[in-house]
């Protein structure tokens, strides 16, 4: 069965660096969106893409977020400069235009 | 604006109970409704989804889901709960393609 893949699993940086989150989605969908869980609350959206652009984002998605689909297969984002308040889990998901399909998430620790 | 309500922020039950976990939207729109579940230290997994046509809707173990657009509910219920049922229950909804929009998540914790 097709799943969305997230590399890596765990990611620990310093503040200020910057990190870049990967994601496979699954290979036929064609809507792409990050979210983020920090530890202990719910999951919040950062941003949707689809037609290789931004569609909508969160006002958490701030000029220190980006996103890239880069090769038709990879769907990244990115942190430019790493906050503390930016530690938590972040998820890819991808879709058809229905339901999403969640990837298992990369747990980003900042210190 | 969408919004998911889940009043239960913990629900503890003893193994082979029923169990409900309450959720309620508010939109303005026709929307998409899902219940996620996420083990412990695992991502989300879809447990179950409303789209259109008949309002209640089944998972593979167990759980059912009824939608109720008079009450702008999606409750979540099973007959009876295993052990192995213990994780966070999210409610979410989405207008089609759009974002998905998380309730704060129920803790469902099943004792032996």
């Amino acid at each position: 069965e097709p799943e969305v893949t997230q590399t890596p699993s765990h990611q620990v940086t310093q503040m200020g660096q910057e990190v870049i989150l990967r994601c496979v989605p699954i290979s036929n969908h064609l809507y792409f969106y990050w979210y983020r869980q920090i530890l202990g609350q719910k999951v919040e959206f950062l941003v949707s893409f689809y037609n290789n652009e931004i569609s909508e984002k969160s006002e958490i998605f701030d000029d220190q977020f980006s996103v890239e689909r880069p090769d038709g297969s990879n769907f990244t984002l990115k942190i430019r400069s790493t906050k503390l308040e930016d530690s938590a889990m972040y998820f890819c998901a991808s879709s058809t235009g229905t339901e999403q399909f969640f990837g298992p998430g990369t747990r980003l620790t900042v210190l | 604006a969408q919004s998911v309500t889940q009043l239960d922020s913990q629900v503890p039950v003893f193994e082979e109970a029923p169990v409900e976990l309450r959720c309620n939207y508010s939109s303005s729109v026709s929307v998409y409704l899902f219940w996620y579940v996420q083990y412990p230290n695992q991502g989300l997994q879809l447990l179950l989804k409303y789209l259109s046509g008949s309002t209640l809707v089944e998972s593979i173990n167990g759980f059912e889901a009824e939608f109720n657009k008079s009450q702008t509910s999606f409750h979540l219920r099973k007959p009876s709960v295993h052990i192995s049922d213990t994780a966070e229950y999210f409610c979410a909804v989405s207008e089609r393609t759009d974002k998905l929009i998380f309730g704060t998540g129920t803790r469902l914790q099943v004792f032996p």
